[in-house]
């Protein structure tokens, strides 16, 4: 089946710094991603859809200048957390959609948990 | 009023039991329809697509009400291993999720 991988799985980084999360697709090509974003006993919330080639559409509410998406290839996205607090720490989940497939056939990755001291 | 509302949990029940989700929906024009399940701290897995016509699949049976905008997912013979929060889903566009329900299956 589709595989889909994060990296790092879990990074702790101080106020103000950048963390970079990497999303790849490991056996299928992606022409989009999805970054999700999932607090605590809440449900996960669709924060930008990135497609290979052009600029990321962000959801209502997420600043585009805090997480900087960039889709280089069909099998990578990274999302940037710029200027990190503590109120992002989350736990960050991509997701990928085959070129070929359904807009809600998505395979996740199994995430990365953000902590901003 | 959230897009997606589910129960509030967590569902405590014994091994063996009979347990039923309740999801509701706000936006009538949605067409597609999932249970996904998430262990702790873990990604959403897919469980099942829901169709108006109901489905089964081995313990889990997922209906849809289009006209209440509802959904259900009934577990029988619950296993230890159903303990994990389920996800309704509902497409708008986009995924939207629930926030899930806490199953928990205790020997």
């Amino acid at each position: 089946g589709a595989v889909v991988s994060q990296h790092p799985s879990w990074v702790i980084c101080k106020s103000g710094t950048s963390v970079k999360i990497e999303c790849r697709s490991l056996d299928f090509q992606a022409t989009t991603m999805f970054w999700y974003r999932q607090f605590p006993k809440q449900s996960l919330m669709l924060m930008a859809t990135s497609n290979e080639g052009s600029k990321a559409t962000y959801e209502q509410g997420v600043e585009k200048d805090k997480f900087l998406i960039n889709h280089a290839s069909l099998t990578l996205s990274t999302l940037t957390v710029t200027s990190a607090h503590p109120e992002d720490s989350s736990f960050y989940i991509c997701s990928a959609r085959e070129s070929s497939g359904s807009l809600y056939e998505q395979y996740f990755g199994p995430g990365t948990r953000l902590t901003v001291t | 009023r959230k897009e997606v509302e589910q129960d509030p949990g967590p569902f405590n029940v014994p091994e063996g039991a009979t347990v039923a989700f309740n999801c509701t929906y706000s936006n009538s024009a949605s067409q597609s329809f999932f249970w996904y399940r998430q262990d702790c701290r873990k990604e959403p897995k897919l469980l099942m697509s829901v169709y108006s016509s109901g489905n089964e699949d081995g313990r889990f049976t997922a209906q849809l009400n289009r006209a209440s905008q509802y959904i259900s997912l009934l577990i029988r013979d619950s296993k230890l291993s159903d303990s994990a929060t389920y996800l309704c889903v509902v497409t708008g566009g986009k995924l939207i999720f629930g926030q899930g329900t806490e199953l928990s299956v205790k020997p």
